[in-house]
């Protein structure tokens, strides 16, 4: 019976790198949403998909971040050349069904540190 | 405009002290929902409570009541006898309806720390 899985927990990249999040959601569900959470502060939410679809993409950065959830496999956040200030903890959360209905199940996150 | 707002950032008590932990939050919406989580310091978030707009009944689980107060749009938490398991981070968030978004608003959090 396992919860959402995020991995890798702790990612460390030098400035320029690419980091590659992997949230695998609750067995059965299709809505995955992402959240960044910068330190001392709550989360921001990112973006909201459902298996090959971009939803809502509202929260992310016009620029190097891209997300994607395909039909099979791991939903996945990117961040292309990154920076010290994308250093956060990014959090994958899935639901069942909208999620008016029912509340987000949360991973554990990943911890990015950016150097 | 912070849609919730917790203003509180950091609460001690002593052990056995009840505690409520604050939330505003700020919606043109008529359906909505209001969440509780706890962030402990392993980082991981935990699903405490969801409320919808409709149902302004006070809850209660065991140490935890929620008040929830639609004429002030505040939904506060209370830990009664508090333990220092309850030693964490405590995020208050608002999902909107409209537009169909389904993201949630969090608040800044409250940290708050049990003294044993």
């Amino acid at each position: 019976n396992a919860g959402v899985m995020q991995n890798p927990r702790h990612l460390v990249r030098r400035r320029g790198q690419e980091a590659r999040l992997r949230c695998s959601p609750v067995k059965g569900h299709s809505h995955v949403y992402w959240y960044r959470q910068l330190p001392e502060e709550g989360l921001k939410f990112m973006v909201y998909l459902q298996k090959e679809n971009i939803i809502d993409e509202s929260g992310m950065p016009k620029e190097r971040f891209s997300a994607e959830f395909p039909k099979e496999g791991p939903s996945i956040l990117r961040i292309q050349q990154v920076v010290r200030g994308d250093s956060a903890a990014y959090f994958c959360a899935s639901s069942l069904r909208d999620s008016r209905l029912t509340e987000q199940f949360f991973g554990p996150g990943t911890r990015l540190t950016v150097l | 405009a912070q849609k919730v707002t917790q203003a509180q950032t950091e609460i001690s008590v002593v052990e056995k002290e009840d505690v409520t932990l604050d939330c505003v939050y700020e919606t043109r919406d008529t359906t909505y929902y209001l969440f509780w989580y706890k962030q402990p310091p392993s980082g991981e978030l935990v699903f405490l409570i969801r409320r919808n707009s409709f149902d302004e009944q006070n809850e209660i689980s065991g140490r935890y009541s929620w008040n929830f107060q639609k004429s002030t749009s505040s939904f506060n938490f209370t830990i009664t006898a508090s333990q220092v398991v309850d030693s964490a981070v405590y995020f208050c968030a608002l999902s909107e309806s409209k537009g169909g978004a389904n993201n949630l608003f969090f608040g800044t959090g409250t940290r708050l720390t049990v003294i044993p």
